[in-house]
């Protein structure tokens, strides 16, 4: 069975400071690897997707970063948060190959930014 | 740039009526539409998905799909209160990524 694991479960965390956030996927070759952000009360948004090691495509720019290191690990990161950064960080994985398939969302980080 | 919107924002219903959601999207060549739930605090997890013109019906649950539209929606029979949550929709373009596009989501609350 596959398991999605994120870390850590929560953070609260200076404006400015640095942050990076971890997801593995265990149990699924090669899968296909997004990050979502949700502000509270807002639209979940999609961040960036990964479809291979080393590869990884921005959707929305919000001074973050992304980088996908192994097959089944994707890490978000940031060298500076701002305030509005904020909100409910969210890793999803997919099928390999299959753009329409449904995406498997890990429990999330809740990240508080003062 | 495709614009996903959900009607209504909120509902509350007894429980065992019919529940009834509608997403509306912007882009024709959107080709992948799912439904998500997220209980509160919780990771959305995935309802039911159509990818074709008409209707799909797995247990409770009821989704239609009009492409011309632009519109599609989800029914609930018999709603039970552990089907209190936020309803999402998605749409997927295609391409090159499985990009979903959210809606802002409409909160059903089922009450005994």
């Amino acid at each position: 069975a596959q398991t999605i694991h994120q870390w850590p479960v929560a953070e609260i965390k200076a404006v400015g400071s640095p942050l990076s956030l971890g997801c593995t996927i265990k149990g699924k070759s090669s899968p296909n690897l997004y990050w979502y952000w949700q502000a509270t009360g807002g639209t979940l948004q999609q961040l960036f997707y990964s479809i291979t090691v080393g590869q990884v495509e921005s959707v929305v720019q919000l001074n973050l970063s992304a980088s996908r290191p192994k097959d089944d690990q994707f890490i978000l990161s940031t060298e500076k948060l701002l305030l509005s950064h904020s909100g409910f960080y969210l890793c999803a994985w997919s099928l390999p190959g299959d753009w329409g398939d449904e995406q498997y969302f890990g429990p999330g980080t809740r990240l508080t930014v003062l | 740039q495709q614009n996903v919107q959900q009607s209504p924002e909120s509902l509350i219903v007894p429980e065992g009526a019919r529940t009834s959601l509608n997403c509306t999207f912007s882009d024709s060549a959107s080709q992948y539409f799912w439904w998500y739930r997220q209980h509160s605090g919780k990771a959305p997890k995935a309802l039911m998905s159509i990818f074709s013109n008409g209707e799909k019906e797995e247990g409770r649950f009821t989704i239609h799909l009009n492409k011309a539209s632009l519109h599609f929606s989800l029914h609930i029979r018999d709603s039970q209160p552990s089907d209190s949550a936020l309803y999402l929709c998605a749409v997927i373009t295609g391409g090159l990524s499985g990009k979903l596009t959210f809606g802002e989501g409409t909160q059903v609350t089922v009450i005994s």
